[in-house]
């Protein structure tokens, strides 16, 4: 069981928006820390999406956004595109663990 | 820009000590943290350690006791040692470095990583 509860599965058509929830507690995204959504590609290395709740790496399109709000946070995704299609992550720190902590991960599939 | 490439033996017999390097190239180990994450399909992206340019480390306290990260600047590498493996630490193991400053404010993201390797524990 991860610390951040995310959806196994989500999927969307192209063209469409998609969310990705992230559920924390009051010692990670409940206590302030910063939450960071990756993206992760069959076979790749995992890549920062967005950092900061919000903010988006340089060349990261502006259809990603990211969002949080008491315990927990959302991944958007707009204008859903083939490439979409990959594994997407959030995480956080928590206090309690004195660990940086990643949610399970969310498939996302591109009708 | 900078990149990160991990190195070490593939394979290990149980209760043997993986040790891993990350060589990190196109820039400087100074002004960032340095990390260790794991990823297995049972329990997903694992962070193990951290190692700031400066020499301050910091363990899961679930791995504690058997991890040992260390920093070699004048190589501009960084390394793992994981003691008494079992198969459970079967995983492919990134490097990756943190985010950094950005308009004053401090990001512990995981900015950049490498292209991870794949340790398997097996007898």
């Amino acid at each position: 069981q991860s610390v951040l509860t995310q959806p196994p599965s989500v999927s969307g058509a192209p063209g469409q928006r998609v969310t990705i929830s992230c559920t924390g507690s009051s010692s990670n995204i409940g206590a302030g820390y910063d939450v960071h959504w990756y993206q992760q590609l069959p076979g790749s290395a995992p890549k920062l999406l967005i950092y900061g709740q919000t903010n988006r790496p340089s060349g990261v399109p502006d259809r990603f956004s990211g969002s949080k709000s008491g315990t927990s946070a959302s991944l958007a995704i707009t204008g859903l595109q083939a490439e979409d299609e990959a594994d997407y992550y959030c995480q956080s720190y928590d206090s309690s663990l004195t660990a940086w902590v990643f949610g399970g991960g969310t498939k996302l599939t591109v009708l | 820009q900078v990149q990160l490439q991990e190195s070490g033996p593939g394979l290990l017999k149980p209760s043997e000590t993986l040790s891993l390097t990350c060589t990190v190239s196109g820039g400087s180990i100074s002004g960032y943290y340095w990390s260790w994450i794991r990823q297995t399909p049972g329990k997903g992206l694992e962070w193990i350690a951290y190692i700031y340019y400066l020499g301050t480390t910091h363990y899961n306290p679930s791995l504690t006791s058997r991890v040992t990260i260390s920093l070699d600047t004048s190589k501009n590498q960084f390394s793992l040692k994981l003691t008494s493996v079992t198969a459970a630490d079967t995983a492919v193991y990134f490097c990756a470095r943190d985010f950094g400053m950005s308009g004053g404010t401090y990001y512990d993201a995981f900015h950049i990583w490498g292209q991870g390797t794949v340790v398997t524990v097996s007898s």
